[in-house]
């Protein structure tokens, strides 16, 4: 079975704090995202990456950015935590190619 | 650009009747498509997929959809649902070949009681 996993499940920050969410999968996969999901909103994109040290802003970037320096890590840095920040974020993988994405099981943030 | 618009946000139903949970997308362009299910304080699971082939799809937990390409649609039924089926669910479409990232609908609500 493939294996999404985040390194949190819940976190409380205070504003301006630097936050980093961890993630890895298991699958060899080439594609890592990220996602927030809000209440009303559904999931939205903040970044991607189809490959080791590259990655591509998704719909809402700002305030955000990214790393990955293996293959199987994806990390979501938030440089200076706001409270607009707060809500819950997903990491997913999948192969190159049509196929589906696997999730995590998210990290609820919240930032006081 | 691509949308998917999941025409209802809350589904109520009694256990043991039929549900449809509508989704209808743009694209102009060939499509995947997908329905994922959210359990409160969970990732998502994928419940079926719509790559190629047959348009009927069946996926877990006696889910199917069928994929409309004149209407655009990707419709989810069960023709009896179960309490625990009690969820959110997510369509989702990837365009083109490359497939990459995933264009979600903001979520259906399914709520089944006794």
């Amino acid at each position: 079975d493939v294996k999404v996993t985040q390194s949190s499940r819940y976190l409380v920050k205070r504003t301006g704090e630097k936050v980093f969410l961890e993630c890895v999968q298991d699958m060899d996969h080439e594609n890592m995202f990220w996602y927030r999901q809000d209440p009303g909103l559904g999931l939205r994109l903040i970044y991607f990456s189809y490959d080791v040290k590259m990655k591509e802003k998704g719909d809402i970037p700002e305030g955000y950015s990214v790393s990955r320096e293996k293959k199987e890590r994806f990390s979501l840095i938030l440089e200076s935590a706001s409270t607009n920040q707060t809500s819950m974020y997903l990491c997913a993988s999948k192969s190159a190619g049509p196929y589906e994405q696997y999730f995590g099981p998210g990290t609820r943030l919240t930032v006081t | 650009a691509q949308s998917v618009t999941q025409l209802d946000s809350q589904v109520p139903v009694f256990e043991e009747a039929p549900v449809e949970l509508r989704c209808n997308y743009s694209s102009s362009v060939s499509v995947y498509l997908f329905w994922y299910v959210q359990y409160p304080n969970q990732g998502l699971q994928l419940l079926l997929k719509y790559l190629s082939g047959s348009t009927l799809v069946k996926g877990i937990n006696g889910f199917e959809a069928e994929f409309n390409k004149s209407q655009t649609s990707f419709h989810l039924r069960k023709p009896s649902v179960h309490i625990s089926d009690t969820a959110e669910y997510f369509c989702a479409v990837s365009e083109g070949q490359a497939g990459t990232a995933l264009i979600f609908g903001k979520g259906t609500t399914l709520s089944v009681s006794s």
